[in-house]
């Protein structure tokens, strides 16, 4: 059974960079099947989706255009996890963050527990 | 970006009560097209993927049709643990986008 475990702070700074990761077990980071996922919620904005990684014989990243010059998604196969970091952060990013696993294609099968940050100074 | 809408936002019905549930997509999706149920405090779970498809341990009475732009969610006979809000999501490409949600309450 896949389990992703969120993790990293829950207050960032206006200007500062926000970084969780989300730990996985039962499953590799690496596997051919899986493609890991960031999507964000807020009142404001709903659910969002950031971006994903995945490894097809190299590594692969999309990201939402809206984010694309501020955030990054990389993995750690020595830890099996896979991580955010979004930069130049404002109020509006502000959001309860989920990491989520596609496994059967262009869906999200498994979630993260959800980690809410706040941007305030 | 390929925006999504829901109707209604929210609905109030009754244990046994047949819901139905609509997402429209602003441009055609194909069956490209999921559906999540999110509980307060918890992550959403995945209902229904390619338009129709129950994802495993889902119960029988949730289902999914639809193609193109016009979608449906339908629970056949609402049970206690369905109150909740259900999302749409397209998958026919990146950016993938949610709708806005419908949340389901006790009448």
């Amino acid at each position: 059974q896949v389990q992703l475990q969120q993790s990293g702070p829950g207050l960032v700074k206006p200007s500062q960079t926000l970084s969780l990761t989300c730990a996985i077990s039962g499953d590799s980071v690496t596997s051919n099947s899986g493609v890991w996922n960031w999507i964000r919620q807020s009142p404001s904005r709903g659910l969002e989706w950031l971006g994903r990684t995945y490894y097809r014989s190299k590594w692969f990243h999309d990201y939402a255009p809206s984010l694309k010059s501020r955030i990054s998604i990389n993995a750690d196969p020595s830890k099996n996890q896979f991580s955010l970091r979004l930069n130049s952060v404002t109020p509006e990013d502000t959001a309860l963050y989920f990491c989520a696993k596609d496994s059967i294609g262009f869906s999200f099968d498994y979630w993260g527990q959800g980690s809410l940050v706040t941007v305030s100074s | 970006d390929i925006q999504m809408t829901q109707s209604p936002s929210s609905l109030s019905a009754s244990v046994g009560d047949r819901v139905t549930i609509t997402c429209r997509a602003s441009q055609s999706i194909g069956t490209y097209l999921n559906w999540y149920q999110q509980k307060a405090g918890n992550a959403p779970r995945l209902l229904i993927y390619g338009t129709s498809i129950l994802q495993g341990g889902v119960p029988s009475r949730f289902s999914g049709s639809g193609s193109g732009t016009d979608f449906t969610l339908t629970i056949s006979s609402l049970q206690p643990e369905d109150f909740a809000t259900y999302y749409c999501q397209q998958s026919y490409g990146t950016p993938f986008t949610f709708g806005p949600g419908t949340k389901v309450d006790i009448k």
